[in-house]
């Protein structure tokens, strides 16, 4: 199947710091999205992005749907210890034999430092 | 709010035994989903359902089986567990076919001896 390749894997920064993430793919997608996953609890949708060119922001998080439709990235501005979980970017092929799959990318865990 | 209800948060079988995840959504979802999530993989799907007694596999079914009698019901369900069925096992739920929204619930973490 489709495969996303999502990095890095893993991020320590202090509080404050800036963050950026990114995912590609050999497959172009419709729509691109970003989850969180918290400890102890499953991933939960932060922002979804449906045009190739797309900048969408939500608070301190800023997504972008690359032009090619293969890649998009994450940005996380002055990160705050609550931003401590895994970040997971998803692609979606809408309709056709694939009926709407989501393939997820490896996961980025971040841990943030006070 | 959607609420996606997992029966068991954690769990310990012996090899060969058979072993049922139960997954309940509330929000009469059409679609609902099993993902296995290990360190490094990501969130990999084992089957997926459209619809009632609909299913189809994902990419990685060998060794499970799934059954959708009810619509807000979907069960994963291992024949003879074995240890490299040792994971994380998450189910979700969404409203239709081409929305990337999904609902998780807070997954079920299977330990095989």
């Amino acid at each position: 199947g489709q495969q996303l390749n999502q990095s890095p894997q893993s991020m320590f920064i202090q509080e404050g710091e800036d963050v950026s993430m990114n995912c590609t793919s050999s497959s172009i997608f419709n729509t691109w999205l970003w989850y969180k996953q918290e400890p102890g609890e499953g991933p939960v949708l932060l922002i979804a992005l449906y045009k190739a060119g797309e900048l969408t922001s939500n608070g301190r998080l800023t997504a972008q749907f690359g032009i090619t439709r293969k890649d998009s990235f994450l940005n996380i501005s002055a990160s705050i210890p609550s931003d401590v979980g895994i970040y997971f970017c998803a692609g979606l092929i809408a309709g056709g034999t694939s009926y709407g799959k989501l393939t997820f990318g490896q996961g980025t865990i971040l841990t943030v430092h006070p | 709010d959607v609420k996606v209800t997992q029966s068991s948060r954690y769990l310990v079988k012996r090899t060969g035994e058979k072993v049922f995840l139960e997954c309940v959504q509330d929000m009469d979802h059409e679609n609902m989903f099993w993902y296995r999530q290990d360190p490094g993989l990501g969130l990999r799907l084992i089957y997926f359902s459209y619809d009632v007694k609909m299913k189809e596999k994902g990419d990685i079914p060998e060794g499970y089986s799934v059954s959708r009698e009810k619509k807000e019901r979907f069960s994963l369900i291992l024949e003879s567990a074995s240890t490299n069925q040792t994971s994380m096992y998450l189910c979700a739920s969404r409203t239709g076919a081409n929305t990337g929204e999904l609902f998780f619930g807070e997954g079920s973490r299977l330990t095989v001896l």
